[in-house]
């Protein structure tokens, strides 16, 4: 069964600086997807970013950027000129393309404070 | 934009109660999915429907019954609530394939 971890229960960042958010998966498969996942304080969980693993190109959506490294089996979230509203609860998730599943796999979740 | 909703934001229940969480999604969504969340352990699946009146179940559903009847709403059903079902509740919906999965507000039941 496929696992995902994210070994940062929490992390902090200054305003305007960056950070980096870190995520790996254990699977056998070669073909799945990736996503990050935002859910602030008491709000509604909103997608991030999403990877297809036959992508070789980093995936990009504005200030938010991942480092997919497939053979590390490695997803880490970059997010640059940190704004106060990216303070929320990060996730990261797995989902497979085989057998017709759509079920997600998520991460624990990394608590992401901004300082200003 | 896509719209999920969920019946209630916060919910307090007794004990034995029969509980109904209800979800809405206008997309038109074929898939749909019901998850807890609770802190240090991120989300977990309870169960999933592909279509109407289709259910399979996820991680956890020891305790949940779910309802499909129509394309649109997907219900879960606590029959006989118990404490340890105090949790935030998560429903979500994508298309059929490859879709990205869209949440709802939660629903926070507390069982007392």
């Amino acid at each position: 069964a496929q696992t995902v971890t994210q070994s940062q229960p929490e992390m902090s960042v200054q305003e305007a600086e960056t950070v980096t958010l870190s995520c790996t998966y254990d699977t056998s498969e070669s073909d799945y997807y990736l996503f990050w996942y935002k859910q602030p304080p008491s709000r509604q969980m909103i997608l991030v970013i999403r990877q297809e693993a036959y992508k070789q190109q980093n995936a990009t959506e504005n200030r938010f950027s991942v480092n997919f490294q497939k053979a590390a089996k490695s997803f880490s979230l970059k997010i640059s000129d940190s704004q106060l509203g990216d303070a929320a609860m990060y996730f990261c998730a797995y989902r497979t393309t085989q057998g017709g599943s759509e079920k997600l796999v998520f991460g624990k979740g990394t608590k992401l404070t901004v300082n200003p | 934009d896509v719209k999920v909703t969920q019946s209630s934001r916060y919910l307090v229940k007794r004990t034995g109660e029969k509980v109904f969480l209800e979800c809405v999604q206008d997309m038109d969504h074929e898939n749909m999915f019901w998850y807890r969340q609770d802190p240090g352990l991120g989300l977990r699946l309870i169960y999933f429907s592909y279509d109407v009146k289709m259910k399979e179940k996820g991680d956890i559903p020891e305790g949940y019954s779910v309802s499909r009847e129509k394309k649109e709403r997907f219900s879960l059903i606590l029959e006989s609530a118990s404490t340890n079902q105090t949790s935030m509740y998560l429903c979500a919906s994508s298309r059929r394939s490859g879709g990205t999965q869209y949440f709802g507000p939660g629903t926070r039941l507390t069982v007392l």
